[in-house]
C-alpha cells in the first residue's frame, strides 16, 4: 500500500536552534518527493521538488535530503525564525501509466518559540 | 503577477445543499488541481483540470465534480453535501499538466468550507 509517514506529528523548538523533520515512505514507482510549508490558514507553498537521482536540495534555510534505497527523506531547517512555524506536509507521487498519483503525508506541525 | 485567487473564502452550509467554488490560476497556468484537507486525513487530491478536460483522478465519490473553462478558470461541486465534507478545499494551478512531471505547484489560500 502507498504511504507517507511523517515525525516527528509535532514539534518545539527554541528560535535559533536546527531541526530536522522525516519523511518514511512506501510509494511505488516512486516519481518524485516534494516538501509543502503550510501556515495556519494559507495554502502549502513549495519548499522543493526532489527526483530519483537527487540527494539534496536546498532553498535558504531549508536543505532536503532524499535516500531513495530507504525510502526515506529529511527536511532540516537552519536557524530557526519564527516565522518557521508551520506545518511541513511530505508529498511523494508514483508514476503510474503516464500520470501521477500524489500520497501525502498527514505534516509535521512546528512551533518555534522565542 | 498575481497568485491564485478562490472565492469564496468561507462557506456555511447545510446537510443535502449543493455548493460550487471558484478557482482562477495564475496567469498563463493551464493546470488546475483541487485538494480537500481536514484535521484527521491531511491533505487529499481530488481532481486535476487541464486544456478543459478532467486528467486525473482521486478517490472521492462522485457527488464530487469539476470542471475547468476555456480562461483556465475551474470550478468544483459539491452535491448532496455530508457532514464530512466539511473541510479547507484548495485549488492549486501550474503551467503544465502537474500530474506529469515535477511541475512546481502554487496553492491558492482555499476556501473553508462548513456543513451543518
Amino acid at each position: 500500500k502507498n504511504q507517507v509517514e511523517q515525525s516527528p506529528q509535532s514539534l518545539i523548538i527554541l528560535e535559533g536552534k536546527n531541526c530536522t523533520l522525516q519523511c518514511n515512505y512506501t510509494v511505488s514507482p516512486f516519481s518524485n518527493l516534494r516538501w509543502y510549508k503550510q501556515d495556519t490558514g494559507r495554502g502549502p507553498v513549495s519548499l522543493t521538488i526532489m527526483t530519483f537521482s537527487e540527494n539534496t536540495k536546498s532553498n535558504g534555510r531549508y536543505t532536503a535530503t532524499l535516500d531513495a534505497d530507504t525510502k526515506q527523506s529529511s527536511l532540516h531547517i537552519t536557524a530557526s525564525q519564527l516565522s518557521d512555524s508551520a506545518s511541513y506536509i511530505c508529498v511523494v507521487s508514483a508514476s503510474v501509466t503516464g500520470f501521477q498519483k500524489l500520497v501525502f503525508g498527514t505534516g509535521t506541525r512546528l512551533l518555534v518559540s522565542p | 503577477k498575481a497568485g491564485v485567487t478562490q472565492t469564496p473564502r468561507y462557506l456555511i452550509k447545510t446537510r443535502g445543499q449543493q455548493v460550487t467554488l471558484s478557482c482562477s490560476p495564475i496567469s498563463g497556468h493551464r493546470s488546475v488541481s483541487w485538494y480537500q484537507q481536514t484535521p484527521g486525513q491531511g491533505l487529499q487530491f481530488l481532481f486535476e483540470y487541464f486544456s478543459e478536460t478532467q486528467r486525473n483522478k482521486g478517490n472521492f465519490p462522485g457527488r464530487f465534480s469539476g470542471r475547468q473553462f476555456s480562461n483556465s478558470r475551474s470550478e468544483m461541486n459539491v452535491s448532496t453535501l455530508e457532514l464530512g465534507d466539511s473541510a479547507l478545499y484548495l485549488c492549486a494551478s501550474s503551467l503544465d499538466r502537474f500530474s506529469s512531471g515535477t511541475n512546481e505547484q502554487f496553492f491558492g489560500p482555499g476556501t473553508r468550507l462548513t456543513v451543518l
